[in-house]
């Protein structure tokens, strides 16, 4: 089936570090691709998406490439902030069937900066 | 701009007892999503709809139940809490049956079964 591997974590870096979280994907077919955020005592909100094969989305300085070849979508920052303390999460979404579609998630990586 | 509302933010429930989490959405999308987040374990699909009426089974449907009444809301029923159901809840909805299609989540229900 469907699935998603992201790098586990926890992460630790300082500020103004570069982030790299790794993910890969096994779909059947040829998915979306997202990252989501999860900020402390809140809900996911989206980050960045990508749609097919080499879109490049971008976000808040983050960025990740849709690499069909790798089946990776990994994500990167050039210079984190105390503010990008959160939970990250990789996910695919695929057509299941007539006008259905899943969002299939990654376990998440928890990112920490400190100042 | 509300988006996804969800009610309660936190609940404390006995083994056995029943409840009802309730979301609701006011941005007219026709699908919403029922997921369970635990440690170390990602998003997991319990339910989803479609559209009003419509309700279909994700990934762990076991113990709970769902319902679609109207457009903007849809209801997670717990009918006999157990221990295994302390989790935090989280809705979501979307626009529609797009891959390219984010969801758009709400912020969450603690809930814990003693």
């Amino acid at each position: 089936g469907d699935s998603v591997t992201q790098m586990e974590g926890p992460v630790t870096l300082s500020e103004e570090a570069f982030l790299t979280i790794n993910c890969t994907y096994t779909a059947t077919g040829y998915p979306s691709l997202f990252w989501y955020v999860q900020y402390p005592g809140e809900g996911l909100q989206l980050l960045l998406k990508a749609t097919k094969a080499d879109d490049k989305g971008s976000n808040k300085g983050f960025e990740a490439t849709y690499r069909k070849e790798t089946t990776s979508f990994h994500l990167e920052k050039g210079s984190v902030q105390v503010s990008d303390s959160a939970v990250y999460f990789c996910a695919l979404s695929l057509n299941s069937g007539g006008s259905n579609y899943k969002l299939t998630f990654g376990k998440g990586t928890l990112l920490t900066v400190n100042p | 701009n509300a988006g996804v509302t969800q009610t309660p933010k936190f609940r404390v429930l006995k083994t056995g007892q029943s409840m009802t989490l309730l979301c609701a959405q006011d941005m007219n999308h026709e699908y919403m999503y029922w997921y369970r987040q635990d440690p170390g374990m990602g998003l997991r699909l319990i339910h989803y709809s479609v559209g009003e009426g419509t309700t279909a089974k994700g990934e762990v449907p076991d113990g709970y139940n769902v319902s679609r009444l109207k457009k903007q809301n849809f209801l997670l029923g717990l009918e006999s809490a157990a221990p295994s159901q302390t989790s935090v809840y989280f809705c979501a909805s979307s626009p529609q049956g797009y891959s390219n299609q984010p969801q758009h989540f709400g912020d969450g229900t603690r809930l814990s079964i003693l």
